[in-house]
């Protein structure tokens, strides 16, 4: 059974860091595409981040772009994403999900239960 | 960008009837297009890829359809447990897009 769990959620202060993690089982982790995906308050789902299975190929949404970074560790089944220089708007539930191909522009088939990132002062 | 426009924002529906979901893309997106299921307190659920391919363990009610710009997702007799908000997803493109979203529930 897949399974992904995230954590690393807290309240941050605007402008602050943070660095979410989600541990995979499951699967061969090292054969699919990642992303992070997140749900603000009020609004609809929004794709943040993809990263290929080596890591060779990475793509960020324009609101995140310079300020966050994926990574991932194969050998650890783990993912990363690297939060800098939050603002108010990146308030929501982070989703760590695995892509469903080999490719990182994908559909996603399975789902973390997220992780709450608070920005506030 | 491609931008995904989902409609209705709500549908307003009783149990065993039926829902008709759209979602029209500004530029064609071939067949790359997927639909998910989103409850509170879940993870989201894929139920169809590639327009009309239902995932793993999604009931026969689900069905999607469409190609280019315009697709559709229908839930042929809707369950309790369907009452949830709906959302497409296309791939064809950086970045990974999604509608806004369709609210289904209970009239």
């Amino acid at each position: 059974e897949v399974q992904l769990v995230e954590s690393g959620g807290v309240v941050v202060q605007p402008g602050g860091s943070l660095r979410l993690s989600c541990a995979a089982s499951g699967f061969t982790f090292d054969d699919y595409a990642m992303h992070w995906l997140r749900l603000a308050p009020g609004k609809g789902l929004e794709w943040v981040s993809g990263i290929s299975w080596d890591g060779a190929e990475i793509g960020y949404a324009d609101s995140v772009e310079g300020r966050f970074t994926i990574s991932r560790d194969n050998a650890k089944n783990s993912l990363y994403l690297q939060m800098n220089s939050l603002r108010a708007e990146d308030t929501a539930l982070y989703y760590c999900a695995k892509g469903a191909l080999v490719v990182v522009v994908s559909f996603f088939d399975h789902w973390g239960q997220g992780s709450l990132v608070t920005v506030s002062a | 960008e491609i931008v995904l426009t989902q409609s209705p924002a709500t549908l307003s529906l009783s149990p065993g009837e039926r829902a008709t979901l759209s979602c029209r893309a500004s530029q064609s997106v071939i067949t790359y297009l997927a639909w998910y299921q989103l409850k509170p307190g879940q993870a989201p659920r894929l139920l169809i890829y590639d327009a009309s391919n239902r995932a793993t363990g999604v009931p026969a009610r689900f069905s999607g359809s469409g190609s280019g710009t315009d697709f559709t997702l229908t839930i042929s007799s809707l369950e309790p447990e369907d009452f949830a908000v709906y959302y497409c997803q296309q791939r064809r493109n950086w970045p990974l897009t999604f509608g806004g979203g369709t609210k289904v529930e209970i009239k």
